[in-house]
């Protein structure tokens, strides 16, 4: 079964901190993605990664970035986090280029910004 | 540009009842994917399904069947005598190109004892 692993299931951090939520597969995926879910907004694509040192924006990425140094490995990053950025970061995996396999799931991270 | 929605927010039933989640969807592509998850209490969301949009079969996987029809652009999930461990969010995607999805909404689901 493929494996995504997300470092934090809850984590609490103040205004304008750097915050880094990581994220790992163990399945050798090409692709790697991070989303935020907020009520009613259903997941929205932050960031993604088709490969080693390579990203491409999603649909919100202000505020964000991120970094992908191995393949295994996919990281974001708030620079100043700020409290509109409380919600749930799900991070996800995928093999192929085509967009037709499925996304694997970690279990999630609950970010609050206080 | 790829859209797809969820209308229904919320919905709860009693066990054992018939359930449908309903997912309508818009895309310019001729070729295409549609998926549901499921994203239980846990978190974690589950890849239940994948159709393309050249099989219009309906599939049936034990208490769960999915009924494509390109004619109206839906793709909705119905589970058959609901339980409680049904209880969850789920979801309808659609590929956006290479790589990337664009989900609904999502329907939280409630199967009352």
């Amino acid at each position: 079964d493929v494996k995504v692993t997300q470092s934090s299931r809850y984590l609490v951090k103040r205004t304008g901190e750097k915050v880094f939520l990581e994220c790992v597969q163990d399945m050798d995926h090409e692709n790697m993605f991070w989303y935020r879910q907020d009520p009613g907004l259903g997941l929205r694509l932050i960031y993604f990664s088709y490969d080693v040192k390579m990203k491409e924006k999603g649909d919100i990425p202000e505020g964000y970035s991120v970094s992908r140094e191995k393949k295994e490995r996919f990281s974001l990053i708030l620079e100043s986090a700020s409290t509109n950025q409380t919600s749930m970061y799900l991070c996800a995996s995928s093999f192929g280029r085509l967009g037709i396999q499925p996304q694997h799931f970690g279990d999630g991270t609950r970010l609050s910004i206080l | 540009a790829q859209k797809v929605t969820q209308a229904q927010t919320e919905i709860s039933v009693v066990e054992k009842e018939d359930v449908t989640l309903d997912c309508v969807y818009e895309t310019r592509d001729t070729t295409y994917y549609l998926f549901w998850y499921k994203q239980p209490p846990s978190g974690e969301l589950v890849f239940l399904i994948r159709r393309n949009s050249f099989d219009e079969q309906n599939e049936i996987s034990g208490r769960y069947s999915w009924n494509f029809q390109k004619s109206t652009s839906s793709f909705n999930f119905t589970i058959t005598a609901s339980q409680v461990v049904d209880s969850a969010v789920y979801f309808c995607a659609l590929n956006q190109g290479a790589q990337k999805l664009v989900f609904g909404q999502g329907t939280r689901l409630t199967i009352n004892p």
